[in-house]
C-alpha cells in the first residue's frame, strides 16, 4: 500500500463546475497536510495547507480533512481552464519532508 | 525577492558519468530539501538539511547519491556513476524554519537524462 493514494485521473470537468480531488494517506501520525499544484513542466506550488479536521476555505479552494478516515480532499469551485494542472496531495512526514501522492490531473474544458 | 534557483536546468549524462546539481535556496531559509520526480509521478523525498546539518538522508536511493550544504546555504546533490534509472527531475525546496510545517518553496528543477 502506498503511503499516499490519489486517483491519477484525468479528471475532466466543464468550466464553471466544481472539481473534487481526493487523497488518502496511511500514516495516522500525520498532522499537517498540503495541496500543491503543478503545471506541466513546472515545479510544484503550494495552494492550500490544512492542519485540523474540518474545512478550510481560501477563495475558490476548500480543503477538507478527516483524520479518523485518513482522508483529505480539495474542492475547486467555479473551475477555470487555468486550473488545468496536476494536483499533489502531501502529508508532512517526520523531519519535515513532504510525502507526495502521484497526483491527480485535472482538465477544465471551456 | 529571488526564489529558489537550480542549475543546470537540463543535464544530459552518459551512463557512468558523475553529475553535480546545484541549489540556491531563498536567502535565510533554514531548511533545504531535495526531491526526485520521475515522469508521471509525484516528487519523492531524497534528503533534508537544517542549516548545514544533514538530518535525514533516508530517501537517497543508493550510495551513489551524495548531498552537502557546507555553509548552510547553497546545496549540491552529486550522483556518481549515473545509471539510466537516475533520469528524472531533481527538485530542491527551501523553507524558512525547521520542521517543515511552513511552506516549502520549490525551485524550477534540474532535468537529468542519462543515456
Amino acid at each position: 500500500q502506498k503511503e499516499v493514494e490519489q486517483n491519477s485521473g484525468p479528471l475532466s470537468v466543464p468550466e464553471g463546475a466544481i472539481a473534487s480531488l481526493n487523497c488518502t494517506y496511511s500514516d495516522r501520525g500525520s498532522q499537517s497536510f498540503f495541496w500543491y499544484r503543478q503545471y506541466s513542466g513546472k515545479s510544484p506550488e503550494l495552494i492550500m495547507s490544512i492542519y485540523s479536521n474540518g474545512d478550510k476555505e481560501d477563495g475558490r479552494f476548500t480543503a477538507q480533512l478527516n483524520k479518523a478516515s485518513q482522508y483529505v480532499s480539495l474542492l475547486i469551485r467555479d473551475s477555470q481552464p487555468s486550473d488545468s494542472a496536476t494536483y499533489l496531495c502531501a502529508p508532512l512526514g517526520n523531519t519535515g519532508k513532504l510525502i507526495f501522492g502521484q497526483g491527480t490531473t485535472l482538465q477544465v474544458k471551456p | 525577492g529571488a526564489g529558489v534557483s537550480q542549475s543546470p536546468r537540463y543535464k544530459v549524462a552518459k551512463r557512468g558519468q558523475d553529475v553535480a546539481l546545484r541549489c540556491d535556496p531563498i536567502s535565510g531559509h533554514v531548511s533545504l530539501f531535495w526531491y526526485q520526480q520521475a515522469l508521471g509521478q509525484g516528487p519523492e523525498f531524497l534528503t533534508y538539511f537544517q542549516n548545514e546539518a544533514q538530518l535525514d538522508k533516508s530517501g537517497l536511493p543508493s550510495d551513489r547519491f551524495f548531498a552537502e550544504r557546507p555553509e548552510g546555504s547553497v546545496s549540491t546533490l552529486k550522483i556518481q556513476r549515473t545509471q539510466q534509472e537516475d533520469s528524472a527531475v531533481y527538485l530542491c525546496a527551501s523553507s524558512m524554519t525547521s520542521g517543515g510545517a511552513d511552506t516549502q518553496y520549490f525551485g524550477p528543477g534540474t532535468r537529468l537524462t542519462v543515456l
